[in-house]
């Protein structure tokens, strides 16, 4: 089945550093990719929509100069968090679909965990 | 504007009964609805969806879930629980199969032996 891969699945970075995740879908492309943020034991809240060769979409409320989207490929979305602080602590997961198979529903990545110290 | 409620923040079952997951939509137009299930420090996994047709849906692991129209209703529900059962459970709407999707706000499921 299509699988989507987040890297990394844990990432511990300092106060006031920047740290990129990224979401691959490895068997198929993905012309939108979704990232969505997770509290604990809470539900998931959508960030933004990722487009392939375009600006990302952001959701109200969300900071898109903290939170960068850049979607370079049919097969990549990354997210940056810049000048990370403990707030942006958080599950961060993707999600994505492959474009020529319209009857499909999207996959997701199975989460990066980022501590801001 | 779409939004999903789950009523039950936890729900607790003995392994062997029946359990059921509730939850309720609210959307314009036919709604896309989805479940699924999200085991500790993991990403979601895919159960089941309605799209259009019969109401009931059969979906993975013996779950099934009911598309109720009046009551704008999806429970998710399962005839004999598991204690592997034990997650947390999403329910999600969305406008179409693979765009952006609005989730509820989870239920914990515990399924004790």
């Amino acid at each position: 089945g299509a699988v989507v891969s987040q890297h990394p699945s844990r990432v511990i970075c300092k106060s006031g550093t920047s740290v990129k995740i990224e979401c691959r879908s490895l068997d198929f492309q993905a012309t939108t990719m979704f990232w969505y943020r997770q509290f604990p034991k809470k539900s998931l809240m959508l960030m933004a929509t990722s487009n392939e060769g375009s600006k990302a979409t952001y959701e109200q409320g969300v900071e898109k100069d903290k939170f960068l989207i850049n979607h370079a490929s049919l097969t990549l979305s990354t997210l940056t968090v810049t000048s990370a602080h403990p707030e942006d602590s958080s599950f961060y997961i993707c999600s994505a679909r492959d474009f020529e198979s319209v009857n499909t529903e999207a996959f997701f990545g199975q989460g990066t965990r980022l501590t801001v110290v | 504007a779409q939004s999903v409620a789950q009523p039950e923040d936890q729900v607790n079952v003995a392994e062997g009964n029946p359990l059921t997951v509730k939850c309720t939509y609210s959307v314009s137009g036919n709604p896309y609805l989805f479940w699924y299930v999200q085991y500790p420090n993991r990403g979601l996994q895919f159960l089941l969806k309605y799209i259009t047709g019969d109401n009931l849906v059969k979906g993975s692991y013996g779950f099934e879930a009911e598309f109720n129209k009046s009551q704008t209703s999806f429970h998710l529900k399962k005839p004999s629980a598991l204690v592997s059962d034990s997650a947390l459970y999403f329910c999600a709407v969305g406008r179409n199969q693979g765009g952006k999707l609005i989730f509820g706000q989870g239920t914990e499921l515990s399924v004790k032996p």
